[in-house]
């Protein structure tokens, strides 16, 4: 199974403040159809996740403009430009270019 | 409006059979490219892939559950199932339903399996 190491755990922020989160692949997620099957969710607390970033970089509808996605092949990064407050919960990656999916194992993001 | 929802038992025994319903609305599983999926997670804990179907009836399943889980789908009640055969304590969580591979997600159910 492929395996997805995210970086930091936790994370605190001050509001405003500019965040990044690694999830580093334990193989290629370029599938051979030329897309590369990365997502990246959120879970508030007390929520259901979901999705804000699916195959990389590409923004969900409705999913504010301050979360962007980039990387290529096993590295790959989240980054929030200008945190606020609604952000808080746990952010988990995802692959879907090889069975079984697989997820992170999520990092925490607080509110300072 | 993308919406899903699920129900089930939400106690059951050891051994017993786990029988989950992922109600939907806003598309349907007869359209081409579209999957529903089953994902779990253990309260506090992380998030675990269990099946996916899609809509000409190919299905996928984490091999970690071995031959327990069964999907299957009815497109004219706009539905999805799944069944999870002898069911212990490790298989309490709550379940989710989602489209494609987590595109939108429904609320969750939660499952304990109890003696």
């Amino acid at each position: 199974d492929v395996v997805l190491t995210q970086t930091p755990p936790t994370l605190s922020a001050t509001i405003g403040q500019s965040v990044s989160i690694s999830c580093r692949s334990s193989q290629s997620l370029l599938d051979s159809d030329g897309d590369t099957y990365l997502n990246w969710l959120l879970q508030r607390p007390g929520q259901s996740p979901q999705l804000l970033i699916y195959s990389v970089s590409n923004l969900e509808s409705g999913v504010p403009n301050r979360f962007s996605g980039s990387g290529s092949e096993t590295d790959f990064t989240l980054k929030i430009s200008g945190v606020e407050a609604e952000d808080l919960g746990v952010y988990y990656c995802m692959q879907a270019t090889h069975a079984p999916l697989t997820f992170g194992s999520g990092t925490k993001l607080e509110i300072k | 409006q993308v919406t899903l929802k699920e129900s089930g038992p939400g106690i059951l025994q050891p051994s017993q059979t786990l029988s989950l319903t992922c109600s939907f609305s806003g598309f349907s599983l007869s359209t081409s490219g579209i999957c529903v999926s089953w994902i779990r997670q253990p309260s506090g804990k992380g998030l675990e892939w269990l099946a996916t179907i899609c809509w000409e009836d190919s299905k996928g399943y984490n091999p970690s559950l071995k031959n327990r889980l069964t999907i299957s789908k009815d497109t004219s009640n706009n539905q999805a199932f799944l069944k999870i055969t002898s069911v212990d304590t490790a298989d309490t969580a709550i379940y989710y339903c989602a489209l494609n591979y987590g595109g939108r997600w429904g609320q969750g159910v939660m499952v304990t399996v109890s003696s």
